[in-house]
C-alpha cells in the first residue's frame, strides 16, 4: 500500500525557517516524481513545488520561488521542503503528493495526510 | 503559471441532480486537465485525468470532457457522498496549478 507521511510542521515566527519531510513507503520512491501542495485554512489547493525522480529538476510556484527548496533522498525514501523567510500567507496544511504518469497525461494519485504550518508572531 | 478559472465557486443541488462544473484556461491545454474531489479534513482524490479518463475505482457517474481552453466535470446523478469540493488542475505546463475550487452543497 502506498503511504506518504508528512512531518515537521508547527508554529514559526515570520521570517523564520522550517523543514518539512515526507516519508514514502509501499512503492519504489526513486522512480516517481513528487510534489508539495498546500492549502491555507478555508482556501483552495495551491501547487507549491515539483521534483523529478532523480532530483535533478525542480519547479516552483511564483509565490515561493527563492524562499522554498524542494529536495529528496532516494536512499531514505524521503521528500523534503525547506522553507525560509516564512510569511503569514504561508500558513497552510502542506501535502506531499506523488505524480502518476500515464500515456495520456499525469496527475497526483497519492497524497499524504498533510502537516500544518502556522506562521505567526 | 497558467491560470485556471473554475465556475461556479459554489453550487447547491439535490440528490439525483445532474451537475456540471466548468474550468477555463487562459491558453490551450490540449487535453491536459485533471479533476479532484476533496472532503473536509481529507486529502484530495483524483477522479478524472487527461480530461476524460476515469481513475480506477471512481464511479461512472463522474465524467469529464473538453479540450483547448474549456473543460467540464459532470456528475450524472448526485449521491450523498458526492457533496464535497472539486478542483481542476492543469498538467500541461511544468507549473501544475489548480483552479479555485467548486464547493458542492446539499440543497
Amino acid at each position: 500500500e502506498v503511504q506518504l507521511v508528512e512531518s515537521g510542521g508547527g508554529l514559526v515566527q515570520p521570517g523564520g525557517s522550517l523543514r518539512l519531510s515526507c516519508a514514502a513507503s509501499g512503492f519504489t520512491f526513486s522512480t516517481y516524481e513528487m510534489n508539495w501542495v498546500r492549502q491555507a485554512p478555508g482556501k483552495g489547493l495551491e501547487w507549491v513545488a515539483y521534483i523529478s525522480s532523480s532530483g535533478g529538476l525542480m519547479y516552483y510556484a511564483d509565490s515561493v520561488k527563492g524562499r522554498f527548496t524542494i529536495s529528496r533522498d532516494n536512499a531514505k525514501n524521503s521528500l523534503y521542503l525547506q522553507m525560509n523567510s516564512l510569511r503569514a500567507e504561508d500558513t497552510a496544511v502542506y501535502y506531499c503528493a506523488r505524480t502518476y504518469v500515464r500515456l495520456r497525461g499525469y496527475y497526483f494519485d497519492s497524497w499524504g495526510q498533510g502537516t500544518l504550518v502556522t506562521v505567526s508572531s | 503559471d497558467i491560470p485556471m478559472t473554475q465556475s461556479p465557486s459554489s453550487l447547491s443541488a439535490s440528490v439525483g441532480d445532474r451537475v456540471t462544473i466548468t474550468c477555463r484556461a487562459s491558453q490551450s491545454m490540449g487535453t491536459s486537465v485533471n479533476w479532484y474531489q476533496q472532503k473536509p479534513g481529507k486529502a484530495p482524490k483524483v477522479l478524472i485525468y487527461a480530461t476524460s479518463s476515469l481513475e480506477s475505482g471512481v464511479p461512472s457517474r463522474f465524467s469529464g470532457s473538453g479540450s483547448g481552453t474549456n473543460f467540464t466535470l459532470t456528475i450524472s446523478s448526485l449521491q450523498y457522498e458526492d457533496f464535497a469540493t472539486y478542483y481542476c488542475q492543469q498538467s500541461y505546463s511544468s507549473l501544475r496549478g489548480f483552479g479555485q475550487g467548486t464547493k458542492l452543497e446539499i440543497k
